[in-house]
């Protein structure tokens, strides 16, 4: 069965500085890879999303950048967190268009 | 970015009563899914929609796809108190994505 790691959980780090936050997929090969953000009891928004190693698009322009490089790994960085920058990141993956979504367990970022 | 927008947002009722949830935007999407999503969690599929004017039942829940695949519906019947959470529609276009709505806290009331 395929399961999804997303760590760490929470996460409280300093205006100015860098973020990796990471996300592996097991049991399945070529997902579609997805990073979200969730502002407080609101919806998600989508920051980026992969169809295959190394192609990644980005919906959002911000302060944040993505990779994947490997099959199941998408990693979300920053070379500098602002304060807007908090909030609930959801990594998900999913076989592809039309299909359910699987969500990690998110990570709670709170920039100070 | 497609925008859907959800409403009410915030919606609070006694159990037993009827409710209805809109997920509306000017795309048009190849399919739509419902999710609900519990405090701290990630969000878990409901159902996907994929044709247009497709209405899809579970137990108490009735979804809808409008007929110009921009919009749906989620309708509960006799809300229970294990119905209360966020509610969240999403819509896939043709480029892999999945966007999702802005969310509609539903409390359900014993």
């Amino acid at each position: 069965s395929q399961t999804i790691h997303q760590w760490p959980a929470t996460l409280v780090q300093p205006v100015g500085s860098p973020l990796s936050l990471e996300c592996t997929v097991e049991g399945t090969s070529n997902p579609n890879l997805y990073w979200y953000r969730q502002a407080a009891g609101r919806g998600l928004q989508l920051l980026f999303y992969s169809v295959g190693i190394g192609q990644i698009s980005s919906e959002v322009p911000q302060n944040l950048s993505a990779s994947r490089p490997q099959d199941r790994q998408f990693i979300l960085s920053s070379k500098k967190l602002l304060l807007s920058d908090s909030g609930f990141y959801l990594c998900a993956w999913s076989f592809g268009l039309n299909t359910e979504a699987f969500f990690g367990q998110g990570t709670r970022l709170t920039v100070v | 970015t497609q925008l859907l927008e959800q409403s009410p947002q915030f919606l609070s009722i006694q159990e037993g009563e009827n409710l209805t949830v809109y997920c509306n935007s000017s795309s048009v999407f190849s399919s739509l899914q419902w999710y609900r999503q519990e405090p701290g969690e990630g969000p878990v599929l409901l159902v996907t929609v994929v044709t247009g004017g497709e209405v899809k039942k579970l137990k108490r829940l009735t979804f809808q796809f409008g007929d110009a695949r921009k919009d749906s519906s989620l309708h509960i019947t006799a809300a229970q108190p294990g119905d209360t959470g966020l509610y969240l529609c999403a819509g896939a276009t043709g480029a892999n994505n999945l966007f999702f709505g802005t969310g509609t806290r539903l409390t359900v009331i014993p």
